[in-house]
């Protein structure tokens, strides 16, 4: 079935570090691929998609590229900032649902500290 | 900017209770979803609604578990008889047709003693 792996976290680093959050799927076909940020006291908001293969999401200085030979769509960001300090959950959606519900790895906890 | 609202934040509920889990989607979007997430765990999908059915449930969503959209504004999550096992954060989220994209709510956390 379909299924995503994040690493485990918590992730923590110094403000201005180089961040990645692995992330790998399994799925049929070819999915599309999310990440989603929850800071503390919010809902999940969406940070990045990509639709197709060697597609890259960008927002916010965050990227992270479709790679359909690795099944990955790891995220980075070259310089975090403490504002950055939120779970961050990869998720995708398979074509084979016509109602669009997502498929979410368990969650990365970042920390930036000053 | 609109945004998908849940209430209560915090439910706390005894063994075998109903709950009812109220969300108010973004007013123009047609596909509505619940999520749960057991702490620790991973988001899991419950159930997608659209048009006024249920259009995908998983496995966890057995006969305890309803969905109701009953004027048009609210989407509501109901547990008959709740069990220890449904303590969890639920999160509410709605999408347009066009992009499926999804916007979530803040989440209520049920706890059940």
């Amino acid at each position: 079935g379909n299924s995503v792996t994040q690493m485990e976290g918590p992730v923590t680093l110094s403000e201005e570090a180089f961040l990645t959050i692995n992330c790998t799927y399994t799925a049929t076909g070819y999915p599309s691929l999310f990440w989603y940020v929850q800071y503390p006291g919010e809902g999940l908001q969406l940070l990045l998609k990509a639709t197709k293969a060697d597609d890259k999401g960008s927002n916010k200085g965050f990227e992270a590229t479709y790679r359909k030979e690795t099944t990955s769509f790891h995220l980075e960001k070259g310089s975090v900032q403490v504002s950055d300090s939120a779970v961050y959950f990869c998720a995708l959606r398979s074509i084979s649902s016509n109602t669009g519900k997502l498929i979410f790895g368990q969650g990365t906890t970042l920390q930036v500290k000053p | 900017e609109p945004e998908v609202t849940q209430t209560p934040s915090h439910q706390v509920t005894q063994m075998g209770q109903e709950v009812i889990l109220r969300c108010v989607p973004i007013s123009n979007h047609l596909y509505f979803y619940w999520y749960r997430q057991i702490l620790g765990q991973k988001v899991e999908f419950l159930v997608s609604f659209y048009n006024n059915e249920i259009s995908e449930k998983s496995e966890i969503f057995d006969d305890q578990f309803s969905v109701e959209r009953p004027d048009g504004s609210n989407f509501t999550l109901k547990i008959r008889s709740t069990k220890l096992e449904d303590s969890a954060m639920y999160f509410c989220a709605s999408g347009d047709q066009r992009s499926y994209e999804q916007f979530f709510g803040p989440g209520t956390r049920l706890t059940v003693l």
